[in-house]
């Protein structure tokens, strides 16, 4: 299994302001992918971070918007930039080990005003 | 592209009363997973399935993989409160090369309320 710890838990931020999340995984993992949950929605993967090379983002979602970090194996950071009210989710990080089950973070629960 | 379409989007049901929820994909899959989050919480693994016509159960929760491995259910007998929850299934997300490297796409939710 894996522990991620996940924050903030939450936050409330100013538009046009970014905030950075952090992921820390109790063991080494290959992948760390990002995950985004509209109020009320499903989740949609953003995107994938890897260790040594540039995250690969889903259709949909860019780099200048939401740049992702990942300086090790148990670490990576999403921000989210220059935040408007649709950037209002809930942020969760999540590992896949050996490719079955996953495992994600508490989640941060973003409010844009 | 691929998707995965969960229906019914909510179940209210009483204590004690059956649920099933039914997840159908555009695509052949692997496999398919499911996840339960509780109110506030995060996704939670509950199962994974790989065969084709498939079925495992886990006390109260039965959970099969159509024969095409393009549909499966989640059926939960006798509901509790403790239930409560939104059940999402969820399959491999696949990139360009047909592998998904862990990737997930996921199912819309079913949101179970049980009254007591």
């Amino acid at each position: 299994s894996a522990v991620i710890s996940q924050k903030p838990s939450r936050d409330i931020c100013q538009r046009g302001t970014s905030l950075t999340i952090q992921c820390q995984v109790d063991s080494q993992v290959t992948m760390m992918f990002w995950y985004r949950q509209q109020p009320g929605q499903s989740l949609t993967l953003i995107a994938t971070a890897n260790q040594g090379s540039e995250a690969t983002y889903e259709s949909g979602f860019v780099i200048d918007k939401f740049p992702i970090s990942r300086p090790n194996l148990t670490f990576s950071t999403l921000t989210v930039s220059n935040m408007s009210p649709e950037d209002s989710s809930i942020y969760l990080c999540s590992v896949n080990l050996l490719n079955t089950e996953a495992f994600f973070g508490q989640g941060t629960r973003l409010t844009v005003v | 592209g691929q998707q995965v379409m969960q229906i019914p989007q909510y179940q209210h049901v009483q204590e004690g009363e059956d649920f099933t929820t039914y997840c159908n994909s555009s695509t052949t899959l692997s496999n398919i997973q499911w996840y339960k989050q509780r109110p506030g919480g995060h996704p939670v693994f509950l199962i994974q399935l790989v065969k084709s016509g498939e079925v495992k159960k886990q006390k109260r929760l039965t959970f099969q993989f159509g024969e095409a491995k393009k549909n499966s259910s989640l059926h939960i007998t006798a509901t509790q409160t403790t239930d409560v929850g939104t059940y999402f299934c969820a399959g491999p997300l696949l990139g360009a090369g047909g592998t998904s490297y862990g990737k997930l796409t996921f199912g819309q939710g079913t949101i179970l309320t049980v009254h007591p």
